[in-house]
């Protein structure tokens, strides 16, 4: 067990739709990442937050967006959801500058 | 921004040899090279980091080694096990005011027993 709780483990949707991924990080840690994992694909950066302030952007859609809220969980809203979004989400947490990510278990979407 | 690379994309080797995955990286500015091991189903953990002011890092069956010249560094698993198959990241980091671990496409690993 990382520490890092995400919640939905597995969410099916529909073309269209909204919805927002939970993750709460380890106790201690300030820096929140987010990665979308597609099918045999690797972790492909989304965006990094640290208490509370957007700090880092990968290649997220602007029909995505994130937040760390003051208790240090943050969510990731996807909106206008495509089949293509499809993935498994992953959030990672650290410590500032110790470098290691801390997964959580991820959270799994499939859009029909 | 940063661009890792890694190769190969697969690699299956019989148990007992020796297994070696590769990365290069492009922003010089980058200065923190983690490895981390994703079993079937799971979450990618850590298994070996190396930092840009070390060229080797060595921890039991694991070394990894980084040429910050040639932008390269790699994962070196010695006396592979059925138990080591899994899918390798590499990844560099890049510390401009955020901290954006920039992963390579994974190498999948088979040891055949």
């Amino acid at each position: 067990d990382s520490g890092v709780t995400q919640t939905p483990k597995h969410l099916i949707t529909a073309t269209g739709q909204r919805v927002t991924l939970r993750c709460s990080p380890r106790s201690g840690d300030l820096s929140v990442y987010w990665y979308q994992q597609s099918l045999d694909q690797g972790l492909q950066f989304l965006i990094q937050y640290y208490n509370g302030e957007e700090r880092a952007k990968g290649n997220i859609l602007e029909r995505f967006s994130a937040q760390q809220f003051p208790d240090l969980h943050s969510e990731l809203n996807l909106s206008s959801l495509e089949l293509g979004d499809s993935a498994l989400y992953f959030c990672a947490s650290s410590v500032q500058g110790s470098g290691e990510l801390f997964f959580g278990e991820g959270s799994r979407l499939t859009v029909l | 921004g940063e661009n890792v690379e890694q190769h190969p994309s697969t690699l299956s080797v019989q148990e007992g040899d020796s297994a070696v995955i590769k990365c290069t990286y492009s922003d010089s500015a980058s200065n923190y090279f983690p490895w981390y091991k994703q079993e079937l189903g799971k979450r990618p953990q850590l298994i070996i980091d190396i930092r840009s002011n070390v060229g080797e890092k060595k921890d039991q069956r694991i070394a990894v080694t980084l040429n910050k010249t040639a932008k390269h560094f790699s994962l070196h698993i010695t006396e592979t096990q059925p138990e080591d198959s899994a899918v390798y990241f590499c990844a560099a980091r890049e510390d401009t005011g955020g901290f954006k671990t920039i992963f390579g496409a994974g190498t999948r690993l088979f040891v055949k027993a």
